[in-house]
């Protein structure tokens, strides 16, 4: 069965500085990635994905994040954060091929906070 | 167009009580998932519907939990004789189809307080 672990209850960053939320996956087959963000007061939205091809996946809101095989990692960053990226973010994955079904399963989330 | 929607957005129940949750998931998605989150905490995924293939159940908590979802479209989560741990917000998500297309929309969820 597939887990994800998001190594860190909250970040703090400045405004105009990088932001990096951590997210460590393991599968028994091959991962499909998605980061998504919860805004307070807000419903989930999608922020983006890696399923297949380029491991650099551009999504909304100038965010990215690398697929990195090797050390079973998807870290989401941003070369420039803004005060209203502040939210909640969870890092989630399903397990192709594996034994994890087509249930989609999400970390515990890391809350962002960006000071002005 | 239209989003996933739930109702109701809030409910309140007595312990031992029998709730119902709707979820109206994008028209034309085949895919749907319920899951709960409690306060402060992440997703738990509950059970999942891909168009006419048996549910994947494997998250639901206990027998007191059931869901279905009729002609493909509208899906109902039941919880029978609700207990105190139940309170959580649940949401339900909708997708196109699996693979590249692979996206949930969520909708705002139920927000189920047990007393």
């Amino acid at each position: 069965a597939q887990s994800v672990a998001q190594p860190e209850d909250q970040v703090n960053v400045a405004e105009g500085n990088p932001l990096t939320v951590k997210c460590t996956y393991s599968v028994s087959g091959n991962p499909y990635l998605f980061w998504y963000v919860q805004y307070p007061n807000r419903g989930l939205q999608f922020l983006l994905k890696y399923i297949t091809g380029d491991n650099l996946v551009k999504g909304s809101y100038g965010f990215e994040a690398e697929f990195n095989k090797s050390q079973t990692s998807f870290h989401l960053k941003k070369p420039s954060a803004l005060v209203s990226d502040s939210a909640l973010y969870f890092c989630a994955v399903r397990d192709i091929g594996g034994t994890g079904g087509f249930k989609t399963i999400f970390g515990a989330g890391t809350r962002l906070f960006v000071k002005a | 167009g239209a989003g996933v929607s739930q109702s109701p957005s809030n409910k309140v129940t007595e312990k031992g009580k029998d709730v119902e949750l709707r979820c109206d998931p994008i028209s034309g998605h085949t895919a749907l998932y319920w899951y709960r989150q409690s306060l402060g905490q992440g997703l738990e995924f509950l059970i999942y519907f891909q168009g006419n293939s048996a549910p994947d159940k494997s998250g639901l908590p206990s027998d007191r939990f059931s869901a279905e979802r009729t002609g493909g479209s509208v899906s109902t989560l039941t919880i029978q004789r609700t207990q105190q741990e139940d309170s959580a917000v649940y949401l339900c998500a909708s997708s196109l189809a699996l693979g590249v297309q692979e996206t949930q929309y969520f909708g705002p969820g139920t927000r189920l307080l047990v007393l």
